[in-house]
């Protein structure tokens, strides 16, 4: 079952902050974070592998709530390079394969 | 590192005909992984293998889709007929599963656009 990310698209000016959430109604093993610019492929940026990890890549962090089954993106200090579509990417159990949220669009102007 | 390698980046084709999409995964790399993204739907897993092996292609659409990985530096994705539903951006990715169900990174080609007229 897909993860739920919300809000679906986000529009801040530079040096807001922002946070994007991705929920899942099943147990959650881990979460990977990407980011797709437009026309491009997506980008890694983060897996949080236990509950209660959070972990950061330069000023955007995550936090991993297993319990809640949910994980959360932060944005501090937008930059414009920031925009483009944030996936939460979530493996079923046992399995390689991850099914990816619907993606949060975050637009940055200056 | 060369990263994951696609060809044809795009692709326009009719309808009826057959569509070949390839991928060259990162050397070293052991499972690789074919998505469809598209307006609509969003992206989503067609098939990975792991060590050349198709594991699960549950999501393939239908039976005019086929993947095949004959060796650890190559896969294919054909479409046979294609039709103007299968219009999408279709992306390769790659990552070294030192487990079985070990979680780790994909590394995404550059994507191949086909259009289906």
């Amino acid at each position: 079952q897909q993860p739920v990310q919300s809000p679906q698209a986000v529009i801040l000016r530079e040096g807001e902050d922002a946070v994007i959430n991705c929920s899942s109604s099943k147990a959650l093993y881990s979460v990977h974070w990407y980011r797709q610019k437009h026309g491009e492929a997506p980008v890694f940026l983060m897996i949080l592998l236990k509950g209660g990890e959070q972990k950061g890549h330069e000023k955007i962090s995550a936090s991993f709530n297993e319990k809640k089954q949910q994980s959360s993106l932060y944005l501090t200090a937008s930059q414009l390079s920031y925009s483009g579509t944030y996936f939460c990417g979530t493996p079923r159990e046992g399995a390689q394969k991850l099914v990816f949220g619907q993606g949060t669009r975050l637009t940055i102007n200056p | 590192d060369a990263g994951v390698i696609q060809s044809p980046r795009h692709e326009v084709t009719e309808m009826g005909q057959e569509v070949t999409l390839r991928c060259k995964p990162i050397s070293g790399h052991n499972s690789l992984f074919w998505y469809r993204q598209t307006m609509m739907r969003g992206l989503e897993l067609l098939i990975y293998f792991n060590n050349n092996v198709p594991i699960d292609d549950s999501g393939m659409p239908e039976d005019r889709f086929s993947a095949k990985m004959p060796n650890a530096s190559f896969s294919t994705l054909k479409i046979q007929p294609s039709e103007p539903r299968d219009s999408a951006v279709y992306f390769c990715a790659s990552s070294l599963a030192r487990l079985a169900q070990s979680q780790e990174t994909q590394y995404f080609g550059p994507g191949t656009r086909l259009l289906v007229l």
